[in-house]
């Protein structure tokens, strides 16, 4: 089965730490995205990647970067995590429209 | 008016009802687009993709009516199983990679 995997289900982070989230999929996917969900906001993009090394902003890139330095790969940095930054953070790949999404991380900032 | 836009619910709904939803969407140019069916606490999963008119899948049909833009999903005999959020995801206006999605409308189906 083809699979999207997130390198943690479940992070607790204080304020003003760097935090990294990874994610690989093993698909050979071009595209590959960020997106977190809110209560009552559904799932917003933070950032995609429609190939190695290269990035756009999605909707709500404020405080986030990410880094794509192999096709399978694909990490998102929160450079100074704050309290508004807890939330779900989903992970998914596509080719060419439908998205597979990895399991998730559920990020605590305290 | 938002990219896409769907009523939250919840639906609460009989085993063996017939229940459906609908999303509405602005952005004209669309040509494709999904539902996926989110379980509490779980990734969301694709469940239909809909491209011209409409889609059917066992007890579940989408529909796509573009002069009013919206699609619908219909479930048919439900099931207790069936109990989840449903996310209309749509193009974004702006093109590209990106794609929209709906806040969710969660159906609950009783016995």
């Amino acid at each position: 089965d083809v699979k999207v995997t997130q390198s943690s289900r479940y992070l607790v982070k204080r304020t003003g730490e760097k935090v990294f989230l990874e994610c690989v999929q093993d698909m050979d996917h071009e595209n590959m995205f960020w997106y977190r969900q809110d209560p009552g906001l559904g799932l917003r993009l933070i950032y995609f990647s429609y190939d190695v090394k290269m990035k756009e902003k999605g909707d709500i890139p404020e405080g986030y970067s990410v880094s794509r330095e192999k096709k399978e790969r694909f990490s998102l940095i929160l450079e100074s995590a704050s309290t508004n930054q807890t939330s779900m953070y989903l992970c998914a790949s596509s080719f060419p429209d439908s998205l597979k999404f990895g399991q998730g991380t559920r990020l605590t900032v305290v | 008016r938002k990219e896409v836009e769907q009523d939250p619910g919840p639906f609460n709904v009989p085993e063996g009802a017939t229940v459906a939803f609908n999303c509405t969407y602005s952005n004209s140019a669309s040509q494709s687009f999904f539902w996926y069916r989110q379980d509490c606490r779980k990734e969301p999963k694709l469940l239909m993709s809909v491209y011209s008119s409409g889609n059917e899948d066992g007890r579940f049909t989408a529909q796509l009516n573009r002069a009013s833009q919206y699609i619908s999903l219909l479930i048919r005999d439900s099931k207790l199983s069936d109990s989840a959020t449903y996310l209309c995801v749509v193009p974004s206006r702006g093109g590209g990679f990106k794609t929209i999605f709906g806040a969710g409308t969660r159906l609950f189906v009783k016995a």
